[in-house]
């Protein structure tokens, strides 16, 4: 069974650029969690989707905004980006609520 | 606002030691408690912890939750090098959200 997919491995933008970030999750996994890994702060929780809808989200600006796809994939976009948000950008899926989120090897972003 | 303590933040034993790594938690509407491995990306599952005093064992790990005190420890007997990694402890909980608030880590090395 493929895990958690997330692409691209590395990205590199400048001050003020949009990134786009993807994630595929578990067969059957219908709930998306992206969380930020930032040096020295740990994983911190940005959004949640399931079928489709947002349901959660943390304590980021609304820069920081995503969708899920009908197929239950899902995208998190980044604008006007900034030095702070260089991180590794995690994607987790679980098949249902109060079950355990298996996590994507995440996305490297950084900003120059 | 959640929070998730873990201890020590860096560990280094020798190859066959016993370790215990520690984890408390001040949440509202507790779920569940999961560990984490994190060797270079994706934090992999080890255990979800719901209810006190059953331990969980996998192996050469176990695990154990206290509701009462909230605290949790993970327990690795027999470490080997491949046992080198971070490990991250996350809390589920609050009414109607399922992501995770994970503590900082404890980064562990065991050197043979």
């Amino acid at each position: 069974e493929a895990g958690v997919t997330q692409s691209p491995t590395h990205l590199i933008k400048t001050r003020g650029q949009q990134a786009t970030l993807r994630c595929s999750p578990i067969s059957g996994h219908t709930s998306v969690y992206w969380y930020q890994q930032a040096l020295g702060l740990g994983l911190q929780f940005l959004l949640w989707y399931d079928e489709g809808e947002e349901r959660n989200r943390g304590n980021f600006p609304p820069r920081f905004s995503g969708r899920q796809f009908p197929n239950y994939s899902s995208e998190l976009n980044v604008n006007a980006l900034e030095l702070e948000d260089s991180a590794l950008y995690l994607c987790a899926s679980s098949l249902v609520l109060n079950q355990p989120q298996h996590f994507g090897d995440g996305t490297r972003l950084s900003i120059l | 606002e959640d929070k998730v303590v873990q201890s020590p933040l860096s560990l280094v034993v020798h190859e066959g030691d016993t370790v215990t790594l520690n984890c408390s938690y001040e949440v509202t509407n507790f779920r569940s408690l999961l560990w984490y491995k994190q060797e270079k990306k994706a934090p992999t599952f080890l255990f979800m912890l719901t209810s006190s005093g059953i331990e969980k064992k996998s192996g050469r790990l176990s695990s154990i939750l206290d509701k009462k005190e909230l605290f949790s420890i993970l327990n690795i007997t027999a470490t080997q090098t491949g046992d080198s990694a971070i490990y991250l402890c996350a809390v589920e909980a609050g009414a109607g959200s399922y992501q995770l608030t994970f503590g900082k880590g404890t980064k562990l090395s065991v050197i043979p």
